[in-house]
């Protein structure tokens, strides 16, 4: 079946400091890769995706995250995190052709001023 | 611009009564619509999907039940709730290469 882990469930990280959040899946097939953020009071919202082409996949805000096949793992980055990035973060798996997404158990990023 | 909209946005039942959600989405036709139950620290538990009305997946076997009586209107209901029925409940809809778009939820709390 299809899993997606998550390294840390809490991050805590001074302004300006550099994030990189872990993210591994167990899928043997072709797969649609994302992360979410919900930040306090919002909706759950849409971070980036990678389905195909470039690995390295630019989304909002300054993040990105990096399709590393091998690895079988969609980690997300941001040199330099603000105190807005405060929130909860998902990465998330879909085989291609499918309609069950998987989700990671979240990481929660405390960003201090 | 797509919008999903899904009501109550809190409710307190006693546990035993029925349940009824409800998530509508505007903006799009023949969505793909999901039912997810987001617990703190286990991410989010998809209960059930639709690819169109009337077609109903159901991913976990559990107490509730989910509707699809019109092409943008998505059910979940239950018809005794139980204590562990206790959650945030999301409604999302499925664009084409698969991302979800998700509504602002119901928090459900079973006394």
């Amino acid at each position: 079946a299809q899993s997606v882990s998550q390294h840390n469930h809490h991050v805590i990280l001074s302004e300006a400091a550099s994030l990189e959040l872990g993210c591994n899946y167990s899928y043997g097939g072709t797969v649609n890769l994302f992360w979410y953020v919900q930040y306090p009071g919002q909706h759950l919202q849409l971070l980036l995706k990678y389905f195909s082409g470039d690995p390295l996949v630019k989304g909002i805000k300054g993040f990105e995250a990096e399709f590393i096949k091998s690895k079988f793992s969609f980690n997300l980055r941001k040199p330099s995190v603000q105190w807005s990035d405060t929130a909860e973060y998902f990465c998330a798996v879909i085989d291609t052709g499918g309609f069950k997404t998987i989700f990671g158990a979240g990481t929660r990023l405390f960003v201090k001023a | 611009s797509q919008t999903i909209h899904q009501w109550p946005a809190t409710l307190v039942q006693p546990v035993g009564s029925p349940l009824s959600l409800e998530c509508t989405v505007e903006g799009t036709s023949n969505p793909n619509l999901y039912w997810y139950r987001q617990a703190a620290g286990r991410g989010l538990q998809l209960l059930f999907y639709s690819v169109g009305i009337g077609q109903i997946s159901s991913e976990v076997p559990q107490n509730l039940s989910a509707s699809r009586p019109q092409d943008r209107q998505f059910i979940l209901s239950s018809k005794k709730l139980l204590l562990s029925d206790s959650g945030f409940y999301l409604c999302a809809w499925g664009g084409v290469t698969d991302e979800q778009y998700f509504g602002p939820g119901t928090r459900l709390t079973v006394t």
